[in-house]
């Protein structure tokens, strides 16, 4: 069995740029989260994926948006990247939308 | 609102004592609560969850934590720490009405003292 893995690990951007997360579910997982977990803070929800359709979002702007594709993986787009968008990106799957969560280890975002 | 709060930033705790890792929450609707860790490096690891039945859940790695309605609290409970539990502990609730939002606690540092 596979678990949740993402790409890049490390990713440095400027200010202003977009930037395109990856995450594969674990084999078998329908549903995907993303988070975003700054510094010494707990994740904070960004939006569910459930069957290629956004299934819930949390206190993010548009410019966060997302995508699930038939095999479950899923992308985190952010546009305009701002100084505060630094921050570690987990994604998350589960087997059901309300279920116990399966994080990937993360990408290090940093943005200057 | 929903939220979570874990009081205590650090907990320090000797090998072989008991732990306690305090959580409690404000939710709508049936609480579903979950307890994560995370090592260093590492992302986080799924130990125990709340839906329905007995109040005290059983985990993985020996850990327990126990539901309690009244006080709207989720403490996660080891009867004899090791050093290798020494990690950094997330509480998380689901949200009640739309059951597809989870809401984490700040973290809690537990250090494990040999």
């Amino acid at each position: 069995e596979t678990g949740v893995t993402q790409s890049p690990t490390h990713l440095i951007k400027t200010r202003g740029q977009q930037v395109t997360l990856r995450c594969s579910s674990q084999s078998g997982h329908n549903t995907v989260s993303w988070y975003q977990q700054a510094l010494g803070q707990g994740p904070q929800f960004i939006f569910q994926y459930y069957r290629e359709e956004e299934n819930g979002r949390g206190n993010f702007p548009p410019r966060f948006s997302g995508l699930q594709f038939p095999n479950y993986s899923s992308e985190l787009n952010v546009n305009a990247l701002e100084l505060d968008d630094s921050a570690l990106y987990l994604c998350a799957s589960s087997l059901y939308w309300g279920d116990e969560q399966y994080f990937g280890p993360g990408t290090r975002l940093t943005v200057t | 609102a929903q939220s979570v709060a874990q009081p205590e930033d650090q907990v320090n705790v000797a090998e072989g004592n008991p732990l306690t890792v305090k959580c409690t929450y404000s939710v709508s609707g049936n609480p579903y609560l979950f307890w994560y860790v995370q090592y260093p490096n590492r992302g986080l690891q799924f130990l125990l969850k709340y839906i329905t039945g007995d109040n005290l859940v059983k985990g993985s790695y020996g850990f327990e934590a126990e539901f309690n309605k009244s006080q709207t609290s989720f403490h996660l409970k080891k009867p004899s720490a090791l050093v290798s539990d020494s990690a950094l502990y997330f509480c998380a609730v689901r949200d009640g009405n739309t059951g597809n939002q989870f809401y984490f606690g700040t973290g809690t540092s537990l250090t494990v003292i040999p």
